[in-house]
């Protein structure tokens, strides 16, 4: 079957310093990679993705890129912020329409200042 | 747009008793899905819909039922509530459209089952 595993956390971190949040994946096909935030009190939204091998998914200063190699899709940002702070999944689907979305258990991140 | 709406946003129930959670999507996506996250378990698949008038279970769907009789409505129903249904309901809708694949989530409904 699919699935995901992700680093536990909680993670803390001081402002600016550098994040990794680790994330590998089983699947049977094909999967294409997600990484969603889900802010305190809110519901999940959509970070980055990445359809295929090799291929970098980045937004708001986070990057992430498929490594089919080593069944990875690492979260890494270069200097966090405290508005970072935040639960992050990672997820994966199977391409060609595949109808459920498999997340991982979610990284507590937390930035101090 | 609203995006996705869930009511009620809290509720707590009696063991036994009943309720409906209402998911509503106003982007007229064909897909939506009910998930429940519990503390270090992550999002867990109840049940999902393809698209109007059809439902499918997903991971964890005993002790649940769902009806997707219009297309921008999701319904799950807990039919005799139990403790180990205390969780955070989340809803989502998806667009599934060439390189397009983006889950919205609602905000959410926190239910306690005493």
């Amino acid at each position: 079957g699919n699935s995901v595993t992700q680093m536990e956390g909680p993670v803390t971190l001081s402002e600016e310093a550098f994040l990794t949040i680790n994330c590998t994946y089983t699947a049977t096909g094909y999967p294409s990679l997600f990484w969603y935030v889900q802010y305190p009190g809110e519901g999940l939204q959509l970070l980055l993705k990445a359809t295929k091998a090799d291929d970098k998914g980045s937004n708001k200063g986070f990057e992430a890129t498929y490594r089919k190699e080593t069944t990875s899709f690492h979260l890494e940002k270069g200097s966090v912020q405290v508005s970072d702070s935040a639960v992050y999944f990672c997820a994966l689907t199977l391409s060609g329409g595949y109808q459920k979305v498999t997340f991982g258990t979610g990284t507590k991140l937390q930035v101090i200042p | 747009n609203a995006g996705v709406t869930q009511t009620p946003k809290f509720r707590v129930l009696k063991t036994g008793q009943s309720m409906t959670l209402l998911c509503a999507q106003d982007m007229n996506h064909e897909y939506m899905y009910w998930y429940r996250q519990d503390p270090g378990m992550g999002l867990r698949l109840i049940h999902y819909s393809v698209g109007e008038g059809t439902t499918a279970k997903g991971e964890v769907p005993d002790g649940y039922n769902v009806s997707r009789l219009k297309k921008q409505n999701f319904l799950l129903g807990l039919e005799s509530a139990a403790p180990s249904q205390t969780s955070v309901y989340f809803c989502a809708s998806r667009v599934l459209a060439g390189n397009t694949d983006t889950q919205y989530f609602g905000p959410g409904t926190r239910l306690t089952v005493l």
